[in-house]
């Protein structure tokens, strides 16, 4: 059963750059891709952008500028870093693994880590 | 990119059916069957019920059901218990290779 896990601070102070690491267990990070989502108390879900074991990466349109995402696969891990960050940075941040469909397509997320509360204040 | 557009709140009494609608476009929902579905209980992390627009994961139970007609795709809850009360989100994949959720709606069992 694959476990993910999200670990970093959670206090990050305005114009700092957050950062994320997601540690996946009980599979291997190769052959997938791996997303990182968030969440705004009270609010939805937002995609920020997911990486492939091999290091190439898709980001969100509206997050692209600020973030990026790499894969270290010795570790079985991959992080997420997102800089400049504002109060509307505050969230729930979970990692999660991007299943693959019929035509080979990665389009769904299977595993979802706990998720980890990050706030931006002074 | 806009998020897909779901209705904020559904409610149903038990062993009703309700419907949930998630409108995209024709860069996303309506050009792909690449939409899935989680369900996210109060305090916990999103769970996976639907993906390929119809596809159940092994161990969500049948009463989950999902479909997709135009730019629209639904997902379905038969029989509804009262364990079922939670958010629900749907998710595209896009003509950009990226992904894009719902704004979510929260289902009330009455």
């Amino acid at each position: 059963q694959v476990q993910l896990q999200e670990s970093g601070p959670g206090l990050v102070k305005p114009s700092e750059t957050l950062s994320l690491t997601c540690t996946v267990s009980g599979g291997s990070i190769s052959g997938y891709y791996w997303s990182w989502i968030r969440q705004p108390p009270g609010k939805g879900l937002e995609w920020i952008g997911y990486i492939y074991y091999r290091g190439s990466t898709h980001y969100s349109p509206s997050l692209k500028s600020r973030v990026t995402i790499s894969v270290d696969t010795s570790k079985n891990q991959f992080s997420l870093k997102l800089s400049s960050v504002t109060a509307a940075d505050t969230a729930v941040y979970y990692c999660a693994r991007v299943g693959y469909d019929s035509s080979g397509y990665y389009t769904y997320l299977d595993y979802w880590g706990q998720g980890t509360l990050v706030s931006v204040s002074p | 990119q806009s998020a897909l557009t779901q209705p904020p709140s559904v409610s149903g009494s038990p062993g009703q059916s309700v419907t949930i609608s998630c409108t995209g476009t024709s860069s996303d929902v309506g050009n792909y069957n690449r939409v899935s579905w989680y369900q996210q209980p109060p305090g916990t992390a999103p769970k996976l019920l639907i993906y390929e627009v119809t596809n159940r994961p092994s161990g969500v139970p049948d009463r989950f059901s999902g479909s997709k007609s135009g730019n629209t795709a639904s997902l379905t809850i038969s029989g509804l218990q009262a364990e079922d009360e939670a958010d629900y989100y749907c998710s595209s994949y896009t003509s950009s290779s990226t992904l894009i959720f719902g704004g979510g709606t929260k289902l009330t069992v009455l």
